[in-house]
């Protein structure tokens, strides 16, 4: 069975710019979650989406959304983009909604914000 | 506050040696969830267990081992005999009411194994 995808792996953008990442679960996985990963603050949750509704969120603001589609693919995405944005994103999939369920992750993607 | 502490930032043993990594964590609820995870230098988190809070029986699985025990509010793991490709980043997650069950991940301990 093949993992979660999460495409493009690495993302070089602009202060200002906006940037939308997409995660691909696992199949027949319904849950998906994303977390940021910074050398400073570690990893952190962003938000969880089970069944096309965001089902919980972390501490971020606002520039920060996702979504996820009938087929269980999710996207993210980040307004206006600051230099602390920088950062390893993880999408994370589960069958059903955690935690009764592991969550498996993908290689992330890498993002640079100049 | 930080609800799950790794105190060990970096670890560096050489091959074949056994290698605990510390996890502490903070919870009010009497119903959570204990993860270990590995991030080898590729980036991807690798699960490794979970562990919910009604069974404090330690689980063993090849070279790994796990010590819950909800006395000291620890979940310790253990690698019995390391090898190189033990190498990585291993974090330690907590999964409770207060994040809304979400991972709530320790800073994790960097263990370096050198042959």
């Amino acid at each position: 069975k093949a993992g979660v995808t999460q495409t493009p792996r690495y993302l070089i953008k602009t202060r200002g710019q906006q940037v939308t990442l997409s995660c691909s679960p696992i199949s027949g996985h319904r849950s998906v979650s994303w977390y940021q990963q910074t050398p400073g603050q570690g990893l952190q949750f962003l938000f969880e989406y089970f069944s096309e509704t965001q089902r919980n969120k972390g501490n971020f603001p606002g520039r920060f959304s996702g979504r996820q589609f009938s087929n269980s693919r999710s996207e993210m995405n980040v307004s206006t983009l600051e230099l602390g944005d920088s950062a390893l994103y993880l999408c994370a999939s589960s069958l059903e909604a955690y935690p009764r369920y592991e969550q498996y992750f993908g290689p992330g993607t890498r993002l640079t914000v100049t | 506050a930080q609800k799950v502490t790794q105190a060990q930032t970096e670890i560096s043993v050489v091959e074949k040696e056994d290698v605990t990594l510390d996890c502490v964590y903070e919870t009010r609820d009497t119903t959570y969830y204990l993860f270990w995870y590995k991030q080898p230098p590729s980036g991807e988190l690798v699960f490794l267990i979970r562990r919910n809070s009604f069974d404090e029986q330690n689980e063993i699985s090849g070279r790994y081992s796990w010590n819950f025990q909800k006395s000291t509010s620890s979940f310790n793991f253990t690698i019995t005999a390391s090898q190189v490709v033990d190498s990585a980043v291993y974090f330690c997650a907590l999964s409770d009411s207060n994040s809304g069950y979400a991972l709530n991940f320790g800073k994790g301990t960097s263990l370096l194994v050198t042959p």
